[in-house]
């Protein structure tokens, strides 16, 4: 089956370090994705991991672990702009030639001033 | 912008009816993803096309269909529609299936069934 969990709604503060937290379980793992999705628009690609491990991108960071299967979203400098669904999402074994994402429900962030 | 189209923005339509969505993927990429996201749910995905062809599926209704095109754009059809298909639909593309292929949303369609 496939599952992933997110904390439905999250509170911080302008200016301070937030982290999104993903747990999943799904039948094969080829990669988690998060995207940041603000009301009515389109998911916007915020990082990609496949291997352990951090990965940096500016304000950004995404980490990864395959065994614990779980990831978190580390937001840091939090700006008003912020305030947005943050999606995680799995993507599913090669081997079944598909690309597809299984999504989260989505964690909303507010930031407050 | 994430170079992905979606046609049209907003549809508002009668139970029973029938609509289509429009699709046209980044230049270059050869898959494309449809998604329906309601108030209550995530993003679900429905479908995949690879270069004209199906390549996978997921929750779809069999009243919802999809078909891409030579030129890769998408299409996905809403039949004998039901209150419950109010939602967002997404359209995303990528280069193709490989590793790590980024999905690229495009802006949406919104549909309203009254």
């Amino acid at each position: 089956g496939q599952n992933i969990d997110q904390p439905t709604e999250m509170t911080a503060t302008e200016g301070a370090i937030v982290q999104i937290n993903c747990t999943y379980q799904t039948s094969g793992f080829n990669g988690l994705f998060w995207y940041q999705q603000h009301a009515g628009e389109a998911p916007t690609f915020l990082s990609y991991n496949v291997l352990d491990g951090l990965e940096e991108k500016g304000r950004f960071s995404s980490f990864l672990s395959r065994s614990k299967g779980y990831s978190y979203l580390l937001l840091k400098e939090l700006q008003m702009k912020d305030s947005a669904s943050y999606l995680c999402a799995v993507r599913g074994p090669y081997g079944g030639a598909t690309n597809k994402l299984i999504f989260g429900t989505g964690t909303l962030l507010a930031v407050q001033p | 912008d994430s170079g992905v189209t979606q046609t049209p923005k907003h549809l508002i339509t009668a139970t029973g009816q029938r609509v289509t969505l429009r699709c046209s993927p980044r230049s270059g990429d050869l898959s494309v993803y449809w998604y329906q996201q309601s108030l209550d749910q995530g993003l679900q995905f429905l479908i995949q096309y690879y270069n004209g062809e199906e390549r996978a599926k997921g929750n779809i209704l069999e009243r919802f269909s999809a078909q891409q095109f030579p030129d890769l754009h998408s299409e996905l059809n809403l039949s004998s529609l039901e209150l419950g298909d109010s939602a967002l639909y997404f359209c995303a593309s990528s280069g193709g299936t490989g590793d790590g292929e980024t999905q690229y949303f495009g802006p949406g369609t919104r549909l309203l069934v009254l």
